[in-house]
């Protein structure tokens, strides 16, 4: 079946402009979680969703950071006001249940210049 | 704070056994997976250890010892497709996002 999906793979935007990242997790999938990658790093956790629970944002760097999850579904993560800090490739995992193994995406590569 | 440590590279030739190691310092320990991730591509499930003792999947084992907080993945008969990073992630409580050490880079040469 089809796997984690992200969009786009790519997005190159200027400093202070606000971007918006696309994740379509496995179907029935109820967690789904977002992570960021730095060039050369491991993967740091930003945002847990758990179907109609309260999301976790505990790793959300800053309050220009912001996700949403429509209908225990599709999730989008938007950065405003982006840095040149916020260049990464960010990351969209799902799992069955909050219990079960995660299953990545292939990631949006951001750059802001 | 809560940390992972992986040695950064390991180098090895085809048909050899390769052990990359992990300790872990966090605040509650739920379980151990480990992922691998090829150059631009998304990380791959690979192992998990909830319990002290050794896992296998085919060419990959991983093991755990949770009174020493460590493990280690075993990838034995290299192939040249294994280089890649390999990551461990700890799960301090059930379903909560994974903590990842910085990652292993494989490689592996003919």
């Amino acid at each position: 079946g089809a796997g984690v999906s992200q969009s786009p793979s790519n997005k190159v935007t200027e400093k202070g402009k606000d971007v918006e990242l696309r994740c379509d997790p496995i179907s029935g999938h109820t967690a789904l979680y977002w992570y960021r990658q730095s060039l050369g790093q491991g993967l740091e956790f930003l945002i847990y969703f758990q179907g109609n629970s309260a999301p976790d944002k505990s790793g959300l760097p800053s309050d220009r950071f912001s996700a949403e999850r429509t209908g225990g579904s599709v999730s989008t993560l938007t950065i405003q006001r982006t840095q040149q800090e916020d260049s990464a490739v960010y990351l969209c995992a799902s799992s069955a249940t909050s219990a079960d193994t995660q299953y990545f995406g292939p990631g949006t590569r951001l750059t802001v210049l | 704070g809560q940390s992972l440590e992986q040695p950064s590279e390991v180098t090895a030739v085809e048909g050899a056994i390769v052990q990359i190691n992990c300790t872990y310092q966090t605040s509650g320990f739920y379980g151990l997976s480990w992922y691998q991730q090829h150059d631009g591509g998304a990380p791959t499930f690979l192992s998990y250890n909830a319990l002290d003792g050794l896992e296998e999947t085919g060419r990959f084992s991983s093991f755990l010892s949770r009174s020493d907080s460590y493990g280690y993945l075993l990838l034995q008969e290299l192939q040249m497709k294994d280089s890649a990073s390999y990551f461990c992630a700890v799960s301090t409580v059930a379903g909560t996002a994974l903590i990842f050490g910085k990652g292993t880079t494989l490689s592996v040469s003919s």
